[in-house]
């Protein structure tokens, strides 16, 4: 089965600084898609930034850009220039293309913006 | 994006009394929708994925007598909590997905709790 581990709880940054979040994710697929999602307090799921497996190029989103090693297995989270309005929680998730295709989610990263 | 819709927000029930939570995909027909329940702090547990027109099929651990899921329409799917008891209260996520797309579009969620 595939699993997605964050092995970060909490994480702090400064505003305006940059603050990068880990995932490392576990299967045996070759053909999936990576997502980052963001809960602020309000709990509404907010896609954040996707990756294609199949893309060596990492993807970005403005501020939001990932570090995506296919071989290790990871996919980081970089936020640049970080906003008081990014703080939330943030989850790492996996979908697999084929079969049952549902979205794995890591544990979760509190992010929290120091003014 | 595409706007999925669940209702109600907030809901407080007795033990022993049934809930119902409605989750509409607005602008879009959602083949697929999924029913999450998040603990405090915690990330999503996927109970449940629902195909328009057919049964559920639940992750394992979930009773599906107890978490009753219908799926009838392409742009709605209900869950109805059967007998509910203290431990049930949580928040409970749905998202909703259309045909070949990978991504998943969230509903705000409903917090339920029961006395």
């Amino acid at each position: 089965a595939q699993t997605v581990t964050q092995s970060q709880p909490e994480m702090s940054v400064q505003e305006a600084e940059t603050v990068t979040l880990s995932c490392t994710y576990d299967t045996s697929e070759s053909d999936y898609y990576l997502f980052w999602y963001k809960q602020p307090p309000s709990r509404q799921m907010i896609l954040v930034i996707r990756q294609e497996a199949y893309k060596q190029q990492n993807a970005t989103e403005n501020r939001f850009s990932v570090n995506f090693q296919k071989a290790a297995k990871s996919f980081s989270l970089k936020i640049s220039d970080s906003q008081l309005g990014d703080a939330a929680m943030y989850f790492c998730a996996y979908f697999l293309i084929q079969g049952a295709q549902k979205l794995v989610f890591g544990q979760g990263t509190r992010l929290t913006i120091n003014p | 994006g595409a706007v999925v819709s669940q209702h109600p927000s907030r809901v407080i029930c007795k033990s022993g009394t049934s809930v119902k939570i409605e989750c509409r995909s607005l602008d879009f027909q959602a083949t697929t929708m999924f029913w999450y329940r998040q603990f405090p702090k915690k990330s999503l547990m996927l109970m449940a994925t629902s195909n328009e027109g057919s049964k559920a099929t639940y992750e394992q651990g979930v009773e599906k007598d107890k978490f009753l899921i219908n799926h009838a329409s392409l742009t709605l799917s209900t869950l109805t909590v059967t007998s509910a008891h203290p431990e049930d209260s949580s928040f409970y996520i749905c998202s909703a997905r259309q045909g070949g797309n990978t991504e998943a579009f969230f509903g705000q969620g409903t917090r339920l709790t029961v006395v």
